[in-house]
């Protein structure tokens, strides 16, 4: 049990464009999702916290405009980076977790590759 | 703000051997702690969590929680090549708004050579 799954696996996309990730808790309702993205070499920085229903808590310095997550049921999230450039190129990963836990449940990640 | 601190590494232990992985964190109200094993290009998954004082074993995993002194350390017996990988050590937020949110050290590097 406990599966998160993520899509795509990898993306690449040309520079000014949009991409939307998906985040799904495929056996279990997540009540808040959380949204990564990882640098090479580098550990894992929160880049922001959803609840389903509400609107996403951004962790200081990311641009909300630039990553819009909508958390809209209880098994999906999506995070799109909107008008992405190079410095966007990353590995994005998404966890979920239940209202009665603390634990967390990782996707797979997305790798992002901006051209 | 939850630090946690890891040495970067990189930690070489021969196969068979014992691996030990150490941790601390500097909000001593911190109550729950996470293992997760990272391999290169892979997202987190999860070793072990543990919430109280003292050892809590699961296989040839161990973590090891001292409150006292702010710091959870995994061991890892009889090393094999497979347990090379990024260990992450991990504190949750349990108040207010960090209710629930991991905050991860940067990582030690494993690699268990034949």
């Amino acid at each position: 049990g406990a599966v998160v799954s993520q899509h795509p696996s990898w993306v690449i996309c040309k520079s000014g464009t949009s991409v939307k990730i998906e985040c799904r808790s495929l056996d279990f309702q997540a009540t808040t999702m959380f949204w990564y993205r990882q640098f090479p070499k580098q550990s894992l920085m929160l880049m922001a916290t959803s609840n389903e229903g509400s609107k996403a808590t951004y962790e200081q310095g990311v641009e909300k405009d630039k990553f819009l997550i909508n958390h809209a049921s209880l098994t999906l999230s999506t995070l799109t980076v909107t008008s992405a450039h190079p410095e966007d190129s990353s590995f994005y990963i998404c966890s979920a977790k239940t209202a009665s836990s603390y634990e967390q449940y990782f996707g797979p990640g997305t790798r992002l590759t901006v051209t | 703000q939850k630090e946690v601190e890891q040495n970067s590494g990189p930690l070489s232990v021969p196969e068979g051997a014992i691996a030990s992985l150490n941790c601390t964190y500097s909000d001593r109200g911190s109550q729950s702690f996470f293992w997760y094993r990272q391999y290169s290009g892979k997202s987190p998954e999860l070793i072990m969590f543990i919430y109280s004082n003292g050892d809590k074993e699961d296989g040839r995993f161990t973590a090891q929680l001292n409150k006292a002194s702010q710091y959870v350390s995994l061991l890892i017996r009889d090393s094999q090549p497979s347990d090379s990988a990024t260990y992450l050590c991990a504190v949750i937020g349990d108040r207010g708004s960090t209710l629930g949110r991991l905050y991860f050290g940067r990582g030690t590097q494993l690699t268990v050579w034949p």
